[in-house]
């Protein structure tokens, strides 16, 4: 299985300020037919389910704001949010889809300093 | 508007059964695979489990840790996704959301509000 490190487990940061947060995959999630890496992030907030933000490790869903960037290769990926908003508070998880089981991040708590 | 609605959930007792349903609505269920995952009160997100769509012969995979307990099913002409749930231990314990792949590869662009399994006695 391939594991998914996140860190930190939490963050707080001031309004307006950036965010990044690291996610560490154990082993190549390179998907050879695109050249491209096999990782999506999500962003869940209080009870309700993960929504989809990035694919492919930089490529931004439809409707995502564009201070979402994802970014990163090889094992080593980011998910960077350029200027804090409140509703951008959630929990955060990558997500690796280049082979079964599908495996997730920990999650990184963000908050507002 | 895509839209999954799990149903079902419940407390139930360990080495008991339940079956969740996810009705789906908005878009071509039968091209799509689709999946179960889990999330655990304050904790992580698990996957569960998956099943392709019919031009890739309704196929299964599953986590280990829920492997040979649980099975997924789907109806197509319902639009509707099943996971059969047996011998359930109390750390199946868990929100349990169905979702729906991105057509292209397993990363998952909508998904259902969840629906709330207990194993207890």
């Amino acid at each position: 299985d391939i594991a998914m490190i996140q860190s930190p487990d939490s963050l707080a940061v001031s309004l307006g300020e950036r965010a990044t947060i690291n996610c560490k995959s154990s082993q190549s999630i390179l998907y050879s037919s695109n050249n491209k890496n096999s990782l999506a992030w999500y962003q869940q907030k209080t009870g309700q389910p993960p929504r989809l933000l990035i694919y492919w490790a930089s490529t931004r869903e439809s409707g995502v704001p564009d201070r979402f960037s994802g970014g990163g290769s090889g094992t080593d990926f980011t998910l960077t949010i350029s200027s804090l908003q409140t509703e951008d508070v959630a929990v955060y998880y990558c997500q690796q889809y280049n082979s079964l089981p599908l495996t997730f991040g920990g999650g990184t708590k963000v908050e507002i300093k | 508007e895509v839209q999954l609605v799990e149903s079902g959930g419940d407390l139930v007792q360990p080495g008991g059964s339940l079956r969740l349903s996810c009705a789906a609505s908005g878009f071509t269920f039968s091209d799509h695979y689709l999946d179960w995952f889990r999330q655990t009160p304050g904790k992580g997100l698990e996957w569960v489990g998956r099943i392709r769509n019919k031009a890739d012969g309704y196929t299964t995979g599953y986590a280990a840790s829920v492997k040979g307990r649980f099975t997924i099913s789907r109806d197509d002409a319902k639009n509707s996704l099943y996971l059969q749930m047996n011998s359930l231990k109390i750390e199946d314990t868990a929100v349990y959301y169905c979702a729906k792949d991105s057509g292209v590869r397993p990363y998952f662009d909508s998904w259902g509000q969840g629906t709330l399994v207990t194993v207890s006695s």
